[in-house]
């Protein structure tokens, strides 16, 4: 019961910005956009999260749609570092739970 | 280093063995969560602990896991007669309890399991 959708993959060229889609059209009031990337060999790792306002930290910028249903992860200027499984999640408020999908996988190139 | 630690991170075992995983969070986190990732596919929710109370279990966790949390703090997750399909990365994470507000959760690096 996936109630995201990512591109399975894409390329992304290193001092880049990279924007990596998200959809949910589902989406409800209460459900926050969460989302976590995994570098090979190595646990997921929180980026950042929102519920209707952009936000923006250190490592990106999360852009959410007027009416929720999709979001935009951006990765400002990408090295190759960044080359990792971006996971979108959808997350209720009370929920402790994460709901991974398959992601999208980003390979930052030279 | 204060991130969750998990140990081993990689283990080899025979079919029908039983394994053992420990997991120790991060010190002032008290809900803990174990996930279970197979190639290709992203990690997949086991159970989770509020201090020492393990408060959900998810249907992918039959009869031969267990998990505990004695006293709240480290977490194991044994399996018993292990199985091929059992091979997978064993991920814990940790996060603070704020009331009803969702925080991030923490990874731990993994436990590699391969039942040959």
């Amino acid at each position: 019961d996936a109630k995201t959708t990512q591109p399975p993959s894409m390329d992304c060229a290193e001092g880049r910005a990279a924007n990596l889609p998200c959809n949910h059209s589902t989406i409800s009031g209460n459900e926050y956009v969460y989302w976590y990337r995994q570098i090979h060999s190595q646990g997921p790792q929180y980026i950042i999260h929102g519920l209707k306002n952009n936000e923006t930290n250190e490592m990106a910028s999360l852009i959410i749609t007027e009416d929720r249903k999709s979001s935009t992860l951006i990765l400002p200027h990408a090295t190759l570092r960044d080359t990792a499984v971006y996971y979108c999640i959808v997350r209720d408020y009370n929920d402790y739970k994460l709901s991974f999908g398959a992601g999208t996988t980003v390979t930052v190139r030279a | 280093d204060t991130g969750v630690s998990q140990n081993p991170r990689h283990k080899i075992t025979k079919r029908g063995q039983n394994v053992t995983f420990r997991c120790d969070p991060i010190s002032e986190h008290n809900r803990l969560y174990w996930y279970r990732q197979t190639l290709g596919q992203g990690p997949e929710f086991l159970t989770y602990f509020q201090n020492e109370a393990q408060l959900e279990k998810s249907r992918l966790l039959s009869d031969r896991f267990s998990a505990e949390r004695p006293k709240g703090s480290f977490s194991t997750l044994e399996i018993q007669r292990t199985e091929q399909g059992d091979s997978a990365m064993y991920l814990c994470a940790s996060s603070p309890y704020l009331g009803l507000q969702n925080t991030e959760a923490f990874f731990g690096q993994g436990t590699r399991l391969t039942v040959v």
